[in-house]
């Protein structure tokens, strides 16, 4: 596969603090990126998306920032909570591998109460 | 958002059996779906994307013979592990495309496969 096998970081955060999830993307040809939030023994959920053309887009409590000059995505999420402890994936779709989505190595979010 | 529901979400089997896990698109029609499988702490490894209708297009390493996937219709793929090894314990997540969500990938609850 195309997705990267590595063990994964891990950042911890102070309750209420800001967090910034880090990624670096391979394809300069991807014209579309998502953030995943995982659960422990769960699927991916969808947190926020964003297209090639533009560079910053806002959630509920959650920005995520894309450099395409240096292939680089960011997810920050405003004032942390508990239940914002999970893995953290950011994926790129690939429109010349048939529109393929392909993740990146991930970030494990502990939460500090 | 659009639902995928995905059964088993957990199985064991012994050595050389097969095991088959399915993957439901519940609301909507999805004419190609993925299946990614995880090891513990490590990240999604896209295996083959489902074509409905077509033959399953596999990622490169991915053995077809040893994992068969069937798109039958537009709402259900299927993946089976064939004689299944301990080394094929893993957590297997399918994904599905909603065309009427501006193409947005919805993913199953995952499946858990221990093979003894």
């Amino acid at each position: 596969g195309e997705s990267v096998g590595l063990h994964l970081p891990t950042l911890s955060v102070q309750e209420g603090d800001n967090s910034i999830i880090n990624c670096a993307y391979s394809n300069s040809a991807s014209d579309y990126f998502i953030w995943y939030k995982q659960e422990s023994g769960k699927g991916p959920q969808f947190i926020i998306d964003i297209r090639s053309n533009m560079d910053k887009r806002q959630g509920q409590r959650v920005t995520v920032l894309l450099n395409k000059t240096v292939k680089h995505l960011s997810l920050q999420i405003a004032a942390t909570q508990p239940g914002d402890s999970a893995v953290y994936f950011c994926a790129e779709n690939i429109k010349e591998y048939g529109n393929k989505l392909v993740f990146g190595a991930g970030t494990i979010l502990r939460v500090k109460s | 958002g659009a639902v995928v529901s995905q059964h088993p979400s957990w199985v064991i089997c012994k050595s050389g059996t097969s095991v088959k896990i399915e993957c439901r698109s519940l609301d909507f029609q999805a004419t190609t779906m993925f299946w990614y499988r995880q090891f513990p702490k490590q990240s999604l490894m896209l295996m083959a994307t489902s074509n409905e209708g077509s033959k399953a297009t596999y990622e490169q390493g991915v053995e077809k013979d040893k994992f068969l996937i069937n798109h039958a219709s537009l709402t259900l793929s299927t993946l089976t592990v064939t004689s299944a090894h301990p080394e094929d314990s893993s957590f297997y997540i399918c994904s599905a495309r909603d065309p009427q969500a501006n193409e947005k990938l919805f993913f199953g609850s995952g499946t858990q496969l221990s093979v003894l």
